[in-house]
């Protein structure tokens, strides 16, 4: 059984530029969280999919959308890069499932903006 | 809204020593807490989590943790550290209301162990 997947694992950027980051659930889960972690710091609640739709979002810029796919995946675009965006981005898959409440995640994207 | 506060971003003890590390949350509801793992260049695995049944936690890798309201608490504990214990701790709050499950981490702990 595959746990969540992240594509790509590192990537460069500059200044400026878009990047697209993507995230594939544990099988069965049907939620999908994103989460930024500067250095030394927690993860940062960035915003969760669920039925193809942002349902929730933490407090970042507009610079920071979202989708999600009919079968689960999901990806996260961040437009007009600034070095501040430099960070671990981590998926997180869950089950829309009030008994369960765990969320997995995925071994991150490493993102650096110069 | 709710907060994790961890306290000590570092925690060093010799191998076979008790571990604790400690966390307080604030809550406007009743919370649903939970301890992550992360290793070098790694994601976050769950160790355990408190959904309001049992205050007493027992997770993997022999860590447990206590829920105590009075207290605001959710310690992280395991009485025997290991060597491959090293690595960064986060506690987190989730809140159980319809369509609430983002987590709030704390800043971490980092866990050094001493052979």
């Amino acid at each position: 059984d595959a746990g969540v997947t992240q594509s790509p694992t590192h990537l460069i950027k500059t200044r400026g530029q878009q990047v697209t980051l993507r995230c594939s659930p544990k099988s069965g889960h049907d939620t999908v969280s994103w989460y930024q972690q500067a250095l030394g710091q927690g993860p940062q609640f960035i915003f969760q999919y669920y039925e193809e739709e942002e349902r929730q979002r933490g407090n970042f810029p507009d610079r920071f959308s979202g989708h999600q796919f009919p079968n689960y995946s999901s990806e996260l675009n961040v437009n007009a890069l600034l070095l501040g965006d430099s960070a671990l981005y981590l998926c997180a898959s869950s089950l829309e499932d009030r008994a369960s409440y765990e969320q997995y995640f995925g071994p991150g994207t490493r993102l650096t903006v110069t | 809204a709710q907060s994790v506060t961890q306290l000590g971003s570092h925690v060093s003890v010799s191998e076979g020593a008790l571990v604790l590390l400690r966390c307080n949350y604030s809550s406007s509801v009743p919370p649903y807490l939970f301890w992550y793992v992360q290793y070098p260049n790694q994601g976050l695995q769950l160790l355990l989590k408190y959904t309001s049944a049992a205050t007493l936690v027992k997770g993997i890798n022999g860590f447990e943790a206590e829920f105590k309201k009075s207290e605001t608490s959710f310690h992280l504990t395991k009485p025997s550290a290991h060597m491959s214990d090293a690595a960064e701790y986060f506690c987190a709050v989730s809140q159980p209301n319809f369509g609430n499950e983002k987590l709030t981490f704390g800043t971490g702990t980092r866990l050094t162990i001493i052979p």
